[in-house]
């Protein structure tokens, strides 16, 4: 059972440009959450998706930023006109359907440089 | 006041050493508590969790939870230099589906 994929592992994007981060669950994972990582600072909550629905945004900034998961296919962060600040590491996780545990895997990380 | 804080440290032990990491956090609504481990430039890694007040043990590791100080700890006994790693704890609410908040992280190195 492949791990939480992520890609691309490292994006550079000039300023203003789009960057678009993907995120392919865990098999049987129907549960996302997005994290970013400043330097030298902890996991920051973005965004929690399940299947076609956003759960929980309030992590997320209200402009340029928006998150899907489609009925198929990988979850997606994508960032619109970015700004230096939005360099960081971008990390994704999955947790499975059922209710019996907490645990959430996480992927390596995109990490973003905006230049 | 942050939700949850951590000591960044860094924190170097000599190999062998008993360590210490601790947590504490502010919101009491908090129920599943978790440490992650994180090398460089890679993701998080779950090592353990527990589910309110209490202490777990795995192999080296043992994790505790006080809920009436809203303070955890994660022990490493025998500390080798591969855990030299940033170690985060991490929490979340009554659901395991309510999301998960970190502390910072803690550097730690194990120096042989």
């Amino acid at each position: 059972n492949a791990g939480v994929m992520q890609n691309p592992r490292h994006l550079v994007r000039r300023r203003g440009q789009e960057a678009r981060l993907r995120c392919s669950p865990m098999k049987g994972h129907s549960h996302v959450y997005w994290y970013r990582q400043l330097p030298e600072e902890g996991l920051k909550f973005m965004v929690y998706l399940q299947k076609e629905n956003i759960i929980d945004e309030s992590g997320m900034p209200k402009e340029r930023f928006s998150a899907e998961f489609p009925k198929e296919g990988p979850s997606i962060l994508r960032i619109q006109q970015v700004v230096r600040g939005d360099s960081a590491a971008y990390f994704c996780a999955s947790s499975p359907r059922t209710g019996a545990d907490t645990e959430a895997f996480f992927g390596q990380g995109t990490r973003l440089t905006v230049v | 006041q942050k939700e949850v804080e951590q000591d960044p440290g860094p924190l170097s032990v000599p190999e062998g050493a008993i360590v210490s990491l601790n947590c504490t956090y502010s919101n009491s609504a908090f129920q599943y508590f978790m440490w992650y481990r994180q090398y460089s430039r890679k993701g998080p890694e779950l090592l353990m969790y527990t589910y309110s007040s209490g202490n777990k043990e795995d192999g080296r590791f043992t994790a505790q939870v006080d809920k009436s100080s809203k303070y955890i700890s994660l022990f490493i006994r025998d500390s080798q230099p591969s855990d030299s790693a940033t170690y985060l704890c991490a929490m979340s609410g009554r659901t395991s589906y309510d999301k998960v908040i970190f502390g910072p992280g803690t550097s730690l190195s194990v120096i042989p």
